[in-house]
């Protein structure tokens, strides 16, 4: 069964300055996706970002990108720029590429907030 | 477009009683999955489902059961509810065969049993 750890419970950051947030997951599969979702307090879970484990190119989304590192199985997370609207949860996830597995495996998050 | 939608928001149930939660997902959307989150942990696959049929099914007892309609929206439904069923309850939408598109979820219902 695939796990995904998140080991930073909770983090702040300044208004303007960088984040990263660390993800593993531990697998047998050679392809897969991950992801990155936000939970504000408004509680919808919003994709922030994703990679395709068979893609090297790490991926990239305005001021959010990924460091995919798969020998290692780390996937960490990248806020340039935060911005008071960062504050939420966030939650690392894996999926499965095989056929009809569709379900999301989910880290335990990270909270992070941002100081004005 | 409406988002993915979930009904009720909040509801307060007695152990011992059911609950019926609802989902419609995204215009388009064949497959929905529900997932259960506890405060402070992140949120555990229930059931997935796609064309009314179950595709997959997380370590959930059998008091927990769900099913999906002809439109595409699904309800949870849990017997028998338990202290421990207190929860925010998720709903997500997807293409399937979106490969790495990821899932669109709600806003969840929030059960609270006393």
């Amino acid at each position: 069964a695939q796990t995904v750890t998140q080991s930073q419970p909770e983090m702040s950051v300044q208004e303007a300055e960088t984040v990263t947030l660390s993800c593993t997951y531990d697998t047998s599969e050679n392809n897969y996706y991950l992801f990155w979702y936000k939970q504000p307090p408004s509680r919808q879970m919003i994709l922030v970002i994703r990679q395709e484990a068979y893609k090297q190119q790490n991926a990239t989304e305005n001021r959010f990108s990924v460091n995919f590192q798969k020998a290692a199985k780390s996937f960490s997370l990248k806020i340039s720029d935060s911005q008071l609207g960062d504050t939420a949860m966030y939650f690392c996830a894996f999926r499965d590429s095989g056929a009809g597995s569709y379900q999301l495996t989910f880290g335990k998050g990270t909270k992070l907030s941002v100081i004005p | 477009d409406a988002g993915v939608t979930q009904s009720p928001t909040h509801l307060i149930k007695t152990r011992g009683q059911h609950v019926t939660l609802r989902c419609s997902p995204i215009s388009g959307h064949k497959s929905v999955s529900w997932y259960q989150q506890v405060l402070g942990q992140g949120p555990q696959f229930i059931f997935q489902y796609y064309e009314k049929e179950e595709r997959g099914r997380g370590n959930f007892p059998d008091r927990f059961s769900a099913r999906q309609f002809p439109n595409y929206s699904s309800e949870l439904n849990v017997n028998a509810l338990l202290l421990g069923d207190s929860a925010l309850y998720l709903c997500a939408s997807s293409l399937v065969g979106s490969g790495a598109s990821g899932y669109t979820f709600g806003s969840g219902t929030r059960l609270t049993v006393v």
